[in-house]
């Protein structure tokens, strides 16, 4: 079955902590790979994309996330984390005719 | 847990017809809900926003008179594709706030629609 798993629910740091959101994702196939990014009251927003290539993708404000097919994982990472990260983050696994979302994991930014 | 579902998963339909596409909350009250639409190897784009009760609300260049959204109920949103035609081909997902946390979502699970 394919599913995508987010292991945590809520993240707590205080800022210039480092950040490592973990995602699992079981799918058949060719896989694309997305981390996105939900701040209160918003809509989604692309932080990152893996479709091939270079596994370690560098994605916007900061954030990175590494693809490594051996473990099923794609990893969202950012070595120093801002009040301003605070935001419901989404990891998504999908090929051409659907895509499938993790539960998503709330990181909360101590100042 | 809060759960969206969305029907249908998939559809084929001729150039010039409608399809309508649900997506229904159950176990809690949507009162907001997101529709985007999924190009192939592109991310996510939000094309609307809907409030139980008020108009939609669309993202620039999405044309809301071609994608008719209806949000009548707070377990029911509706998106209308009218008059579809073959560009109109893609993955449509919705998204809903659980209200269960501060900023929880949930995602129906997509429609893939072709249209021939």
């Amino acid at each position: 079955a394919q599913s995508v798993s987010q292991h945590n629910h809520h993240v707590i740091l205080s800022e210039a902590a480092s950040l490592e959101l973990g995602c699992n994702y079981s799918y058949g196939g060719t896989v694309n790979l997305f981390w996105y990014v939900q701040y209160p009251g918003q809509h989604l927003q692309l932080l990152l994309k893996y479709f091939s290539g270079d596994p370690l993708v560098k994605g916007i404000k900061g954030f990175e996330a590494e693809f490594i097919k051996s473990k099923f994982s794609f990893n969202l990472r950012k070595p120093s984390v801002q009040w301003s990260d605070t935001a419901e983050y989404f990891c998504a696994v999908g090929g051409a005719n659907n895509l499938f979302f993790g539960t998503g994991t709330r990181l909360t930014v101590i100042p | 847990g809060a759960v969206v579902s969305q029907h249908p998963s998939r559809v084929i339909c001729k150039s010039g017809t409608s399809v309508k596409i649900e997506c229904r909350s159950l176990d809690f009250q949507a009162t907001t809900m997101f529709w985007y639409r999924q190009f192939p190897k592109q991310s996510l784009m939000l094309m609307a926003t809907s409030n139980e009760g008020s108009k939609a609300t669309y993202e620039q260049g999405v044309e809301k008179d071609k994608f008719l959204i209806n949000h009548a109920s707070l377990t029911l949103s509706t998106l209308t594709v009218t008059s579809a035609h073959p560009e109109d081909s893609s993955f449509y997902i919705c998204s809903a706030p659980t209200g269960g946390r501060a900023y929880g979502y949930t995602f129906g699970s997509g429609t893939r629609l072709t249209v021939v």
